[in-house]
This record gives C-alpha cells, structure tokens and sequence, in this order.
C-alpha cells in the first residue's frame, strides 16, 4: 500500500532553532507539495515542485523556509530561525500528474511547535 | 485568484440520517477540478471525491454524492446513511488545471461533522 511518509510527526523546539521536516513521496508521482495548516489561516500551499524542480515557492517566506528535493525519494522543507507564528501542522503530498491523472496523496502531516 | 468559501463551521448529524455540507467558490476559469477531502482526528487528509467542471453529472463515491452547480459555482457534499466514522473535518478544495493536469489546491476553511448516535 504506497502511502507518503513524513518524518518527525511530532517536533517541539525553541524559538531561533533550525528545524527540517522531511517526506518521502510515493515512488513514481512526479509532483511533490509543501502545505501549511493553522487555525488562523487554514490550508496553504507553501511550494511544490515537478520532477525535483521547484515550480512555485511563491507561498512560503523567503527569508526563513526553503525547500528541496535532493533525491526523487526526498523532499525537504527547513525553517531557520524558526518562530513562534511557524507553530503549525506541515503537510506534504505527492501526485502522478498526467492528463488523466490528478491525485494528490497527502502524508501524515509533521505537527511543529516552536515556544 | 479563486477563493472557497465553506460557510458552515460545523454541522451535526443523527447516525444513519443524511447530510448535506455546502462549498462555494469563485472563479474565472471555465475548467478546473474541485473535491472535498476529509480530515479526521489522526489529521491523515483522505480524498472523498473529485469533480470534473466539464462533466454535468455529478460525482458519487459509494455513500458520497456531491451536488455541482457550475453556474451558480457551488458544490455541496452529501452524506447517506451517517457513519460514526464520517465524523471528521471535511474540506472543500479547487483545483487549477494545467497541461500535466491538476495542480495547486485551494482549500476552504472546513466543516467539522459530528456524528450523533
């Protein structure tokens, strides 16, 4: 059962600390998002990229977050310094983008905290 | 930009009984895809159902209906027969279309469905 992984589920830290949030697509999808989920603000898409190239980043802060994908098996989304207003659930999902496909898988979510 | 609009905060519903959640949304593109995803405690977002804008007929998944009114750009989810494991938050989402298919989602605000046995 191919499902997208994220690691850590759970991160706690302190403000100023650097923290990288990692998924693992599903092997083959050729599209790979980043969203944000708060209370305040709902479901945002952060970036996403298209056979490990970014095509848009235009929703993620430039100054403190980046975005990669080193691998086809990894995606990467890191914030440095982290804040208090990053606290958040982190959603990545992949999809096989076709002309008839159009799906996308969403993982489990990484639930960071920054006090 | 598109926006969804989903005006019911949350809903409740008698098991076994049907319910209806209500999405809007906005647009000037004549085709795109919308889907209503599902949310429950374990925050693991799960696909319920999909609609193409150019298909008239509407979309069923089993229990799960939608009511897709282009004109009106409204898409509203129907529930039969309550489970006690529909009780979740459900999201109303737009999706663009491009030449690889869809791509960015635009997601509502949610509706948190409660299950009443």
């Amino acid at each position: 059962d191919a499902r997208v992984t994220q690691t850590p589920r759970d991160k706690v830290t302190e403000m100023g600390q650097e923290v990288t949030m990692r998924c693992q697509p599903i092997l083959g999808h050729n599209t790979v998002f980043w969203y944000r989920q708060t209370m305040m603000q709902g479901l945002e898409l952060l970036a996403y990229f298209r056979n490990r190239a970014p095509l848009d980043d235009s929703g993620m802060p430039k100054d403190r977050f980046s975005a990669e994908m080193p691998d086809a098996t990894l995606a990467t989304l890191k914030i440095q310094p982290s804040e208090p207003r990053d606290s958040a659930v982190y959603f990545c999902a992949s999809g096989l983008f076709t002309s008839v496909h159009n799906e996308q898988f969403f993982g489990p979510g990484t639930r960071l905290t920054v006090l | 930009a598109q926006t969804v609009t989903q005006s019911q905060p949350e809903m409740s519903v008698q098991e076994a009984e049907t319910v209806t959640l209500s999405c809007t949304y906005d647009t000037s593109e004549s085709d795109y895809y919308l889907f209503w995803y599902k949310q429950p405690p374990s925050r693991q977002m799960i696909l319920v159902i999909r609609q193409e804008a150019y298909k008239q007929q509407n979309a069923t998944e089993n229990r799960f209906s939608v009511n897709f009114q282009k004109a009106a750009k409204s898409f509203s989810l129907k529930i039969s027969d309550s489970q006690l494991g529909d009780a979740a938050m459900y999201f109303c989402a737009y999706g663009t279309i491009s030449n690889f298919g869809n791509e960015k989602l635009t997601f509502g605000t949610g509706t948190r469905l409660t299950i009443i046995p």
